[in-house]
């Protein structure tokens, strides 16, 4: 059974600061891994998608890596701003059955970016 | 242009009451699901549903059932409201089972609450 977790659970830095929020995920048979952004009572932005063959992703200041074969994924942003305060989800598409082949997600990083 | 829209945004209703959350996506999509997120803001996947075939995730209630009256459309139907029913219901689609480029794609949820 795919599981995901994400370390740290929260995090709260100054302005500026490059930062790395971390995802593992106990089967690396997977298709591909999201990183979403979550907004205080709203819904899901969609960030970053890679592929299981791909190892990295940009979007501006945003750059996430994938290694398959340890389970692990980051994601990196650079010189952080207060509007990046939000919860970060990383979720695992997996290649399995069932509804274990659906989007798996961890509990998210609740991301403080201080002025 | 919204691509995945649900409805409504806020749903307050007494226990023992039957209500309806309605989902539609205009991308075209293969794909349909409803996830919850509880309490403790944990997303997981409740249903996904193509025109082909519906997989239930096993710890979710016999209350609850997607109704598909195409494939732009997956409603969520819920009898017999419990109090522990109360959480953010989001519904998002996706292409060939989210296997592709694009991934899924999230609504903006809507927060149920059973009083």
């Amino acid at each position: 059974k795919q599981e995901v977790t994400q370390i740290p659970a929260a995090l709260s830095v100054p302005e500026g600061e490059n930062l790395v929020l971390n995802c593992s995920f106990t089967d690396s048979a997977i298709y591909n891994l999201q990183w979403f952004r979550q907004d205080p009572g709203k819904g899901l932005t969609s960030l970053l998608l890679i592929q299981s063959s791909q190892r990295e992703q940009t979007s501006g200041r945003l750059n996430a890596s994938l290694d398959k074969s340890s389970g692990r994924s980051t994601l990196y942003i650079a010189a952080s701003q207060p509007g990046d305060s939000a919860t970060y989800l990383c979720a695992v598409k997996s290649d399995y059955g069932g509804s274990q082949g659906n989007l798996i997600f961890g509990k998210g990083t609740k991301l403080s970016v201080k002025p | 242009d919204t691509a995945v829209s649900q409805t409504p945004k806020y749903l307050v209703t007494q226990m023992g009451n039957d209500k309806s959350i309605k989902c539609e996506q205009n991308l075209g999509h293969d794909t349909m699901y409803w996830y919850k997120q509880d309490s403790k803001k944990f997303l997981k996947i409740m249903f996904s549903y193509n025109n082909k075939e519906l997989i239930i995730n096993e710890t979710v209630p016999n209350r609850f059932s997607p109704k598909s009256p195409d494939k732009a459309h997956l409603n969520l139907h819920i009898n017999s409201l419990e109090l522990g029913d109360s959480a953010v219901y989001f519904c998002a689609s996706s292409q060939d089972g989210g296997a592709t480029r694009h991934g899924y794609t999230f609504g903006s949820g809507t927060r149920l609450t059973v009083v």
